[in-house]
């Protein structure tokens, strides 16, 4: 089983839909949770940090379940240009390194 | 924009070939890595740093060597390339925290290698 796992999709919606990507993680240790943007064929970049109170940024929305071990992330109003892989990452205090998920692909069309 | 460089962009050379991949970063980080991504797939930690003169290997096997001499310098180094090891590699690079958690990792634009 993969540490952290990723329905990869793709996701295929149109401009203006709400779309919602989990991700789940094994290791019940881990204390640093984010959501990273990745283009193809470029590098990831972060999108947001991920806090147990959950966290919004524009039309971006993170939570945490720390009780499941579960993260979401949710885009409202889609744009086409939020077409990319979303890719979940989840840090240990343990080893300070960083999981990354597969990634989720996301297509908006017009 | 985080200030992390990676050269050259992309590479193509014969098997046998020793080749350096080249990273900088000037923010100053403790922390420095060195990822391998093949298309469509995830992130795999091949070497990181935790400063100067620190080395380990990361999760997935590399027969890559890294160095760090230097806070902002981190090369990846492949001493007889073969095909296999095709791929995009990729450093980050990350501040200490001051607590327990993991920090943010900045990534540079990637090396795409071909071996022939």
């Amino acid at each position: 089983r993969k540490e952290v796992e990723q329905d990869p999709g793709p996701f295929n919606v149109p401009e203006g839909a709400t779309v919602a990507f989990n991700c789940t993680y094994s290791n019940s240790a881990s204390q640093s949770f984010f959501w990273y943007r990745q283009d193809c064929r470029k590098e990831p970049k972060l999108l947001m940090s991920v806090y147990s109170s959950g966290n919004e940024d524009g039309r971006f929305t993170a939570q945490l379940n720390r009780a499941s071990q579960y993260i979401s992330l949710l885009i409202r109003d889609s744009k086409l240009s939020d077409s990319a892989t979303y890719l979940c990452v989840v840090g240990s205090s343990n080893t300070g390194k960083l999981i990354f998920g597969q990634g989720t692909t996301l297509q908006v069309k017009p | 924009e985080a200030d992390i460089y990676q050269t050259p962009r992309y590479l193509v050379i014969g098997t046998g070939k020793k080749i350096t991949l080249e990273c900088s970063q000037t923010m100053g980080h403790d922390k420095m890595y060195w990822y391998q991504q093949d298309p469509g797939m995830e992130l795999h930690l091949i070497h990181y740093s935790y400063g100067v003169n620190s080395t380990e290997k990361g999760d997935l096997s590399s027969e890559s060597t890294v160095s760090r001499i230097r806070t902002e310098h981190f090369p990846l180094t492949l001493e007889s390339a073969r095909p296999s090891h095709t791929s995009q590699y990729l450093c980050a690079s990350s501040h200490n925290r001051w607590d327990s958690g993991t920090d943010t990792q900045y990534f540079g634009p990637g090396t795409r290698l071909t071996v022939l």
